[in-house]
């Protein structure tokens, strides 16, 4: 019954650091989302996957990587972070992922970059 | 490429007044939209979807949207409002005919009720 599920909620690090942002859904849903919402922008897509071992790049995917080795897990990577990205971060997911088909929101990880 | 505008950055209301959040999309064929709400320290909730049936779609909280193709509009409205929609509110589009599910959100509206 959780839904989908964010890790952490809450994050500070430092300018040049990795970091990972979680991401599990208990659906199954075959297509999942990272988004980062930023004023002014609304939200923006980072990567998408449409099954595991699928991925692909969004609108602004510079400085992030994704994998998803497993259905119910997308993780995204800030392989070195920048005060740039400091943002909320948002995972969603949907099933088939088919036009028309809700997407389903995490609660969000806001993130910020010292 | 697809695309949504929302007018209007902030909209303040009384409550009880008529709430209207006014969305238009740009698109070369036919698409699916969406109206999604934020509450605070909160993911996107689902309010309503407009898949190509009925031009009017009734969503939660007694919201409601009109898809106007002349007009490539997809306004939101509720008849009275209540404190509790104080929140904020993103218009989507839905990526066709590449069927990846993409949503392409506008800028959102933030909506204040005052007592």
């Amino acid at each position: 019954d959780a839904g989908i599920t964010q890790s952490p909620r809450y994050k500070i690090t430092e300018t040049g650091r990795q970091v990972t942002l979680m991401c599990h859904q208990t659906w199954s849903h075959s297509y999942m989302f990272w988004y980062r919402q930023d004023l002014g922008h609304g939200l923006r897509l980072i990567y998408y996957s449409a099954a595991a071992d699928i991925t692909d790049k969004g609108e602004v995917p510079d400085g992030y990587v994704v994998s998803r080795s497993k259905t119910e897990n997308f993780p995204l990577t800030l392989e070195s972070a920048t005060r740039s990205q400091t943002s909320v971060y948002f995972c969603a997911s949907s099933d088939p992922g088919r036009v028309g088909e809700t997407q389903y929101f995490g609660p969000g990880t806001r993130l910020l970059v010292l | 490429a697809q695309s949504v505008t929302q007018l209007g950055s902030h909209v303040s209301v009384s409550e009880g007044a008529l709430v209207l959040l006014r969305c238009n999309y740009s698109s070369s064929v036919p698409p699916y939209l969406f109206w999604y709400v934020q509450y605070p320290n909160q993911g996107l909730q689902l309010l309503l979807k407009y898949t190509s049936a009925a031009t009017l779609v009734k969503g939660i909280n007694g919201f409601e949207a009109e898809f106007k193709k002349s007009e490539t509009s997809f306004h939101l409205t509720k008849p009275s409002a209540h404190m509790s929609d104080a929140a904020e509110y993103f218009c989507a589009v839905s990526e066709d005919p590449s069927n990846t599910g993409k949503l392409i959100f506008g800028q959102g509206t933030t909506l204040q009720v005052k007592p």
